[in-house]
């Protein structure tokens, strides 16, 4: 079965470093890649999404995120954190059907 | 806007009850799903349902059913809700993925606690 892993499941920054989190799937043929967030108290809400083309995608906020396929891998990135962007990042999978799989979330905790 | 709506944000039940949460979207979307979202677990798929009628097992529907009567709702029920049924509930929908928009839309979720 298909699987998602995000290996960092707590990471705490000051305001101004940069944020790397990583997202490693399982599956082996054509995926639909996502990363969601969730700040305190508000809705769960898409960040950015990669289904074809070029594998470095931008989302809001000044997220960008690579899909290496070599890797299995689809890592979120930040040049510079603030402290707005506390929160909690899923990566998410789709396969050929319409549902997702998600991984088990990273806790972002960025400081002034 | 998609605007995606549940309709408790907290509920307090007692083992045994009989529970139902309920989920309203308002774009016409066809799919619509249930998840339950735990500390360390991420976002667990309950059941899916992608029309009116339709509904298939997700990764942890033991204990739980589903109802969609109507495009617009679909219904959680915990026929006995139990302790380790604790948890938040998250109802999301998208457009079928036929349509080329995969994104899921979530509503803010229910809060509940079985005591």
């Amino acid at each position: 079965a298909q699987s998602v892993s995000q290996h960092n499941h707590h990471v705490i920054l000051s305001e101004a470093a940069s944020l790397e989190l990583g997202c490693n799937y399982s599956y082996g043929g054509t995926v639909n890649l996502f990363w969601y967030v969730q700040y305190p108290g508000q809705h769960l809400q898409l960040l950015l999404k990669y289904f074809s083309g070029d594998p470095l995608v931008k989302g809001i906020k000044g997220f960008e995120a690579e899909f290496i396929k070599s890797k299995f891998s689809f890592n979120l990135r930040k040049p510079s954190v603030q402290w707005s962007d506390t929160a909690e990042y899923f990566c998410a999978v789709m396969e050929d059907t319409d549902k997702l799989i998600f991984g088990t979330g990273t806790r972002l905790q960025v400081f002034p | 806007d998609v605007k995606v709506t549940q309709s408790s944000r907290y509920l307090v039940k007692r083992t045994g009850e009989k529970v139902f949460l309920e989920c309203v979207q308002d774009m016409d979307h066809e799919n619509m799903f249930w998840y339950r979202q735990d500390p360390g677990l991420g976002l667990r798929l309950i059941y899916f349902s992608y029309d009116v009628k339709m509904k298939e097992k997700g990764d942890i529907p033991e204990g739980y059913s589903v109802s969609r009567e109507k495009k617009e709702r679909f219904s959680l029920i915990l026929e006995s809700a139990s302790t380790n049924q604790t948890s938040m509930y998250l109802c999301a929908s998208s457009l079928a993925a036929a349509s080329g928009s995969h994104e899921q839309y979530f509503g803010p979720g229910t809060r509940l606690t079985v005591t």
